[in-house]
């Protein structure tokens, strides 16, 4: 079956970097786009970039532009997020979810991991 | 506030209808872009419930279902029962932000 599993979540200072992860199986990787998708404590759901299939178009939210990069290898079944300078702001639960395309609905979503930017 | 709109809240007793309504606008369910909903059960992830307006996937109860009809859309949930208090979420596509959009989240209560 489809499973999503993320990492790298931890405790970061603010204006500090960290890399997120999502493994993927189950499911042919390299044929489908992934979301990244967080939510705040107590918040609601804010999308946060995207990426296709082959990693060829990648959009960001405007929270995010021009800090977080999304990229894949699609020979390790597996997505990333490089989230640099951090602000407390950023502190969510990140999920990642795949979908066909940008349009189209996010139809697996992992457990999340947990990123908390704090000093 | 978030570019699509549901209310914060709603809540029925089991066995009754509710539904939760999704506002957009020309940007994004107005221009035709396709609505899909999402049950979050508290301590878990998003689950899809509902795709493309009102199609819903495999093991999701024909009590969900939806609709849309313009920059608004709706789902419906009968026979509630105790299972279904969650938050539900709407997400389409803006091509004015070019990006996904998510409605703020409804939290339904059974009473």
């Amino acid at each position: 079956q489809v499973q999503l599993v993320e990492s790298g979540g931890g405790v970061v200072q603010p204006g500090r970097s960290l890399r997120l992860s999502c493994a993927a199986s189950g499911f042919t990787f390299s044929s489908y786009a992934i979301h990244w998708v967080r939510q705040a404590p107590g918040k609601g759901l804010e999308w946060v970039a995207f990426t296709s299939y082959d990693g060829g178009d990648k959009w960001y939210a405007d929270s995010v532009k021009g800090r977080f990069t999304v990229s894949r290898d699609n020979s390790k079944n597996t997505l990333y997020l490089q989230m640099n300078s951090l602000t407390v702001e950023d502190t969510a639960l990140y999920y990642c979810a795949k979908s066909a395309t940008v349009t189209t609905s996010l139809d697996s979503w992992g457990q999340g991991t947990l990123v908390t930017v704090s000093s | 506030q978030s570019v699509l709109t549901q209310p914060p809240s709603v809540s029925g007793a089991p066995g009754q209808r509710v539904t939760i309504s999704c506002t957009g606008s020309s940007s994004n369910l107005g221009a035709a872009y396709d609505v899909h909903w999402y049950q979050q059960l508290p301590g878990t992830a998003p689950k899809l419930l509902i795709y493309i307006n009102n199609k819903r996937p495999s093991g999701v109860p024909d009590r969900f279902s939806g609709s849309k009809s313009g920059a608004s859309a709706s789902l419906a949930i009968t026979g509630l029962q105790a299972e279904d208090e969650a938050d539900y979420y709407c997400q389409s596509y803006d091509a004015r932000l070019r990006g996904v959009v998510f409605g703020g989240g409804t939290k339904l209560t059974v009473l």
